[in-house]
């Protein structure tokens, strides 16, 4: 059965902290690893890695996979109250009826000001 | 361009009614998805297709049926609704070529 968990489910900071989320998975036919951002609403994408190693950034965020050890992180620097929401970690899966995500249960963050 | 959208926002059912969630997309995009969302358990897929005409069970398919008679449609069904659906249900769309899913803004629902 393809599991993915993250860590912490949940997260309190203060403003200007850094903080590290975890993702760590076990699936057959991995394609890729996605993070994505979820406030009120429908979950906004973040990141999609595919390769070890490679470390992706957007401004405050950044994001890397191993895919020896089976795990990515997600991190914020200089976390600011607009970064409060659940993000969610998915692996993208190849299957025979088509590409499919498998999401972890999410990390809900707050940040304090 | 209104990307993925989907009809009701919200909806009170009582146990044994029936009703059928509606998600558009204007991306032209070939694969289509329907999650529920429960606290504390992320997004769960229910069923998903791959192309106009064809569907294919997800982790959470019972209770629920769909239909793709449109590319730009997925519809999901609940035939008789139970409690235990009650649910924040998302719909997404991706490209054929890749795994980046276009989500919805989400169909909250009620059974009681």
């Amino acid at each position: 059965e393809d599991k993915v968990v993250q860590s912490p489910l949940s997260l309190v900071v203060h403003e200007g902290d850094t903080v590290t989320l975890n993702c760590s998975y076990e699936v057959t036919n991995f394609r890729s690893l996605l993070w994505y951002k979820q406030e009120k609403k429908a979950p906004t994408f973040l990141f999609m890695l595919t390769s070890s190693g490679i470390e992706k950034k957007s401004g405050r965020l950044s994001s890397i996979l191993d895919k020896k050890e089976l795990f990515s992180i997600l991190n914020i620097t200089a976390t600011q109250t607009g970064d409060s929401a659940i993000y969610l970690c998915a692996v993208g899966i190849a299957e025979t009826s088509g590409s499919r995500l498998t999401f972890g249960e999410g990390t809900q963050l707050t940040v304090n000001p | 361009n209104a990307g993925v959208t989907q009809t009701p926002k919200f909806r009170v059912l009582k146990t044994g009614q029936s009703m059928t969630l509606l998600c558009a997309q204007d991306m032209n995009h070939e694969y289509m998805y329907w999650y529920r969302q429960d606290p504390g358990m992320g997004l769960r897929l229910i069923h998903y297709s791959v192309g106009e005409g064809t569907t294919a069970k997800g982790e959470v398919p019972d209770g629920y049926n769909v239909s793709r008679l449109k590319k730009q449609n997925f519809l999901l069904g609940l035939e008789s609704a139970a409690p235990s659906q009650t649910s924040v249900y998302f719909c997404a769309s991706s490209p054929r070529t890749g795994l980046k899913q276009y989500f919805g803004p989400g169909t909250r629902l009620t059974v009681t």
